[in-house]
């Protein structure tokens, strides 16, 4: 299996900008986290789906973010419009049920720059 | 809401010296992970532990789950330049509901050869 896989890699964006971040989780796999990273907060939970229902959005920071899951394999996270404070990496991951006893597989990110 | 704390921040070390960090929190879990985050991946499990004073081993790295389930330390034994990254702890309550598995801040390891 590729692994769960994200893109793009690098995003750099003015801000205001529309900006769509793009999952691939594990096939098989029926939840899909979305985390975000910075120096300050660490890893975040933003949002997870399980078999491509939002389950708990309570980590999504503000209405100017969204996420989507319109099949099993694959979500967008959607930031619009953008601000320089949205700068962060930000991490797709996936599991099944029984398989988060190991913890969730991560991709390797989307680093955003909003500038 | 739940929190864990890890530590030390950041570490620098000479190549061949041991290592050890640890994660404490005021809530009990009855998983605890380790991960490695190498530069520009994501994060990769380590060590998985499921039972409390449970020791488990993964080649030089040793992990412990805390008998009170409310802490855990990571262990490098001899380290190599290769052990540079960030080691996260995790953990999680599973068997309730996903999306539960919270993250430390990292431990950041340098190793000068």
């Amino acid at each position: 299996d590729a692994g769960v896989i994200q893109s793009p890699r690098h995003e750099v964006t003015e801000m205001g900008q529309e900006v769509t971040l793009r999952c691939k989780p594990i096939s098989g796999h029926d939840y899909l986290f979305w985390y975000r990273q910075t120096m300050m907060r660490g890893l975040e939970l933003l949002i997870y789906f399980n078999n491509n229902v939002p389950i708990d959005d309570s980590g999504m920071p503000e209405d100017r973010f969204s996420a989507k899951m319109p099949n099993a394999s694959f979500s967008t996270l959607k930031i619009q419009p953008s601000e320089p404070r949205d700068s962060a990496v930000y991490f797709c991951a996936s599991s099944t049920r029984q398989g988060a006893m190991n913890g969730y597989t991560f991709g390797s990110g989307t680093r955003l720059t909003v500038v | 809401g739940q929190q864990l704390n890890q530590s030390p921040q950041s570490m620098f070390i000479q190549e061949g010296e041991d290592v050890s960090m640890n994660c404490t929190s005021s809530s009990i879990f009855n998983t605890w992970l380790w991960y490695k985050q190498d530069p520009g991946e994501g994060p990769v499990l380590l060590i998985a532990l499921y039972k409390a004073g449970e020791l488990t081993s993964n080649g030089r790295l040793t992990a412990q789950f805390g008998i009170t389930r409310k802490d855990s330390f990571l262990n490098i034994s001899a380290s190599i330049p290769s052990d540079v990254g960030i080691y996260f702890c995790a953990a999680m309550n599973y068997g309730g509901s996903q999306g539960n598995l919270i993250f430390g801040k990292g431990t950041k390891l340098s190793v000068k050869p």
